[in-house]
């Protein structure tokens, strides 16, 4: 099946720091999106970008679909940020199976 | 719109019971796919109806199944439940559109406590 990869698995920021969150794939996809998992559990979804660039407020991806990778930038982070975060892609053909990375732990300190 | 509903959002059974999760999409959505998440194996696909119609498995065993129902609400089950079950379990809902879209929305999630 298809791997994806997250990297860095943990990172802490001071509040107001800018960062860059990666995610790598094995395999051509048909979706990708981005979520933020909130303190009770829930995914939140960030966004849905199979390829280009798209922004909301503080937070912009850009995937590269033909190098298989997709980043999340969040500038001037605030504590409400921190969470983990997840890239999940979806192979083509396989339906609405999403594969999920491992993560990555944000911690952003005031 | 109202999001992805689940119910109950907190179980507590005991080894070798059987439970039943309930998931309702976003009105107008059909396909309901389910996932497990735990600490050691990360989010994890379990399945996905559509129609009433189960399209997609992922590698679990038999004791995990599910169902849909013609509103689209999805159930799923789990027999004779072990300890390694203790998980969250979210449930997601998708409109495909035209195009290929896909996206996917999730619930509030169900947390399973197996003692």
């Amino acid at each position: 099946g298809i791997q994806v990869e997250q990297s860095p698995p943990d990172l802490i920021l001071q509040e107001g720091a800018n960062s860059t969150l990666r995610c790598n794939f094995s395999d051509s996809v048909n979706n990708l999106q981005w979520f933020h998992q909130n303190p009770w559990g829930q995914l939140i979804n960030l966004f849905y970008i199979p390829s280009g660039t798209k922004q909301n407020g503080r937070l912009s991806a850009t995937t590269v679909a033909t190098e298989r990778y997709s980043l999340l930038y969040i500038s001037s982070s605030q504590t409400t940020d921190s969470g983990v975060y997840f890239c999940a892609v979806e192979r083509f053909n396989a339906g609405n199976m999403l594969t999920f990375g491992g993560g990555t732990r944000l911690m952003v300190k005031p | 719109k109202a999001g992805v509903t689940q119910t109950p959002r907190y179980l507590i059974k005991t080894r070798g019971q059987q439970v039943t999760l309930s998931c309702s999409p976003i009105s107008g959505h059909r396909s309901v796919s389910w996932y497990q998440q735990t600490p050691g194996q990360g989010l994890q696909f379990l399945f996905e109806y559509f129609s009433e119609t189960q399209r997609n498995k992922g590698n679990f065993p038999g004791r995990f199944s599910g169902r849909q129902f013609s509103n689209s609400r999805s159930e799923m089950n789990v027999s004779t439940l072990e300890l390694g079950d203790s998980a969250l379990y979210l449930c997601a809902s998708s409109f495909e559109g035209e195009y290929g879209y896909n996206e996917q929305f999730f619930g509030p999630g169900t947390r399973l406590t197996v003692l």
